[in-house]
């Protein structure tokens, strides 16, 4: 069965802090994977990743994909209180048709 | 103009009764899915579908019936619902393993069972 473990489960810290999410899986097929924010409502899409090794960035947030190890972290930079929400790691696969899985989620606080 | 809505958002229903959530995406995608987020947040996929096709169903009691009219369309419908189906549903739709796997969200139906 396909499975995405996202560590820590939930995290709180100091605005201006920089943290660091991680997301590990063990997906067969394996195709890409997906960082997602999500506030009070639906998750919207941050970062798609397919190749290892290349750092995709948007403002203060970063993330990188090790394919080998088969893992992927999320980093932001310089926290702010409207970072605030559980970031979500989903995976990929192509094994016939798309499937994504979906980790548990890391609940970010950041607090002023 | 919304990609992907549900109707309705919140749902507040007594245990034993039938319900469906409907979703629509207007972005031409092929792939449709059924997500149920719980009170931890985790989210679960329930149903995935391609050109109406139904290609993925989890664990999911049969009570739970997707229907695909069309690639657009792919509504829930809930027969006999109990306390533990009290979650948050999110339909998304993707295009498939063409064009890449980005996922789009709707904004997810609050059900509440009595």
């Amino acid at each position: 069965e396909d499975k995405v473990v996202q560590s820590p489960l939930s995290l709180v810290v100091h605005e201006g802090d920089t943290v660091t999410l991680n997301c590990s899986y063990e997906v067969t097929n394996f195709r890409s994977l997906l960082w997602y924010k999500q506030e009070k409502k639906a998750p919207t899409f941050l970062f798609m990743l397919t190749s290892s090794g290349i750092e995709k960035k948007s403002g203060r947030l970063s993330s990188i994909l090790d394919k080998k190890e088969l893992f992927s972290i999320l980093n932001i930079t310089a926290t702010q209180t409207g970072d605030s929400a559980i970031y979500l790691c989903a995976t990929v696969n192509s094994g016939g048709y798309q499937k994504v899985t979906f980790g548990t989620g890391t609940k970010l606080q950041v607090i002023p | 103009d919304t990609a992907v809505s549900q109707t309705p958002k919140y749902l507040v229903t007594q245990m034993g009764n039938d319900k469906s959530i409907k979703c629509e995406q207007n972005l031409g995608h092929d792939t449709m899915y059924w997500y149920k987020q719980d009170s931890k947040k985790f989210l679960k996929i329930m149903f995935s579908y391609n050109n109406k096709e139904l290609i993925i169903n989890e664990t999911v009691p049969n009570r739970f019936s997707p229907k695909s009219p069309d690639k657009a369309h792919l509504n829930l419908h809930i027969n006999s619902l109990e306390l533990g189906d009290s979650a948050v549903y999110f339909c998304a739709s993707s295009q498939g393993r063409l064009w890449g796997q980005r996922v789009f969200f709707g904004p997810g139906t609050r059900l509440t069972v009595l």
